[in-house]
């Protein structure tokens, strides 16, 4: 079986552009969700699919960020326009049915640099 | 608020047993993680603990005193490989982990 994949592995760009990250969670799986490390913190919490539905939002930093899950399988997360602040690893972790949701699992992260 | 406390380094040599030790101060609370990361790739799942007591599976075993707001990782007879980041995470509602910052674990020879 497939693990969670993300795209790209790695993202340079300059500030003010536009970049979308992706994420295929593991086949099945109907929790999707987003984390960020930006250098020297801990892994934040973004935000959190079931399906295609949206149900925590409240680490999405601000309007610049855009999280999609359209038909309840892959996940972009769209940044525009880049800010420096940005610049971090962006992590995709899916886990399976609401009773074993205490183990996720994660993508190998897609590494923004915003210029 | 809501934090997690835990040991930026821990050094130790082969063979031997360490203990990572996390305290945690979160709004919500469904349990306690423990992540392992190698080279900042994925974090991998380790261990959960929802309720007190030890869990022990393999080398490594975990513990939780919800009381205390406290739990740590063991891990036992340290292998090379074992050289890694250790991340707590707290289980809030909905399933989000909260983060601790990381435990960089090196394992001499």
């Amino acid at each position: 079986e497939a693990g969670v994949t993300q795209f790209p592995s790695h993202s340079v760009i300059e500030k003010g552009q536009t970049v979308t990250l992706r994420c295929d969670p593991i086949s099945g799986h109907d929790n999707l969700y987003w984390y960020r490390r930006v250098m020297g913190k801990e892994i934040k919490f973004l935000l959190h699919f079931v399906k295609e539905s949206k149900q925590d939002e409240s680490g999405m930093p601000n309007n610049r960020f855009l999280a999609e899950r359209t038909g309840g399988t892959y996940s972009t997360l769209k940044v525009q326009p880049a800010e420096l602040e940005d610049s971090g690893v962006y992590f995709c972790a899916s886990a399976a049915e609401r009773i074993s949701y205490n183990e996720q699992f994660f993508g190998p992260g897609t590494r923004l640099t915003v210029l | 608020g809501q934090s997690l406390e835990q040991p930026s380094e821990v050094t130790a040599v082969e063979g031997a047993i360490v203990q990572i030790n996390c305290t945690y101060q979160t709004s919500g609370f469904y349990g306690l993680s423990w992540y392992q990361q190698h080279d900042g790739g994925a974090p991998t799942f380790l261990s959960y603990n929802a309720l007190d007591g030890l869990e022990e599976t393999g080398r490594f075993s975990s513990f939780l005193s919800r009381s205390d707001s406290y739990g740590y990782l063991l891990l036992q007879e340290l292998q090379m490989k074992d050289s890694a980041s250790y991340f707590c995470a707290v289980t809030n509602q909905g399933g989000k982990l909260i983060f601790g910052q990381g435990t960089e674990l090196s394992v001499k020879p």
